[in-house]
């Protein structure tokens, strides 16, 4: 069954580091999403992606969060400066049209 | 707006016994509702989805929910618990069906006794 893959599985940066993370999503989709879960609090929104544009956005995803599909298959959220707080699980997701969302495995991001 | 809550953020059963993992829901409009079970270093996958048909949904893995719209509930029920079955569970409500932009709840840690 298609998979919807995320690299790296985690990742460690320092505080105000730019850092990129990537995602495949299932080949066929159409929409693609990004959400965060901080350790022990929900799964969160963070935006979702529709032909080549930000279709939707949530307050988390400031300025200083940024996503691309620079090719027929990436999907990548960049953090342009990043803080303590945005130390989390990155889940990307994607969809055809009707769903279900299909979930990668996550990227574990520690900013210290 | 939508939220969820799930009521009880760990539940332990023994093997064999009846699961059950409660969510209750807010939504303005007719809400689309999802269960997703997350194992330990995996993503998210969906277990059942309710939109709008039967109210009583099945899913994978023995597992199935009912919608009951006098309680805006969605209560995720299994007849008999598995060692397997161990993982974090997540309810999520959503405005449409497509597109969607999910609002989980905060998750119940299954817990399996042997």
């Amino acid at each position: 069954e298609p998979e919807v893959t995320q690299t790296p599985s985690h990742q460690v940066t320092q505080m105000g580091q730019e850092v990129i993370l990537r995602c495949v999503p299932i080949s066929n989709h159409l929409y693609f999403y990004w959400y965060r879960q901080i350790l022990g609090q929900k799964v969160e929104f963070l935006v979702s992606f529709y032909n080549n544009e930000i279709s939707e956005k949530s307050e988390i995803f400031d300025d200083q969060f940024s996503v691309e599909r620079p090719d027929g298959s990436n999907f990548t959220l960049k953090i342009r400066s990043t803080k303590l707080e945005d130390s989390a699980m990155y889940f990307c997701a994607s969809l055809d049209r009707e769903g279900p969302l299909h979930f990668g495995n996550g990227t574990r991001l520690t900013v210290t | 707006a939508q939220s969820v809550t799930q009521l009880g953020s760990h539940v332990s059963v023994s093997e064999g016994a009846l699961v059950l993992l409660r969510c209750n829901y807010s939504s303005s409009v007719p809400p689309y509702l999802f269960w997703y079970v997350q194992y330990p270093n995996q993503g998210l996958q969906l277990l059942l989805k309710y939109t709008s048909a039967a109210t009583l949904v099945k899913g994978i893995n023995g597992f199935e929910a009912e919608f009951k719209k006098s309680e805006t509930s969605f209560h995720l029920t299994k007849p008999s618990a598995h060692m397997s079955d161990a993982a974090e569970y997540f309810c999520a409500v959503s405005r449409i069906q497509g597109a969607q932009k999910l609002v989980f709840g905060q998750g119940t840690r299954l817990t399996i006794n042997p």
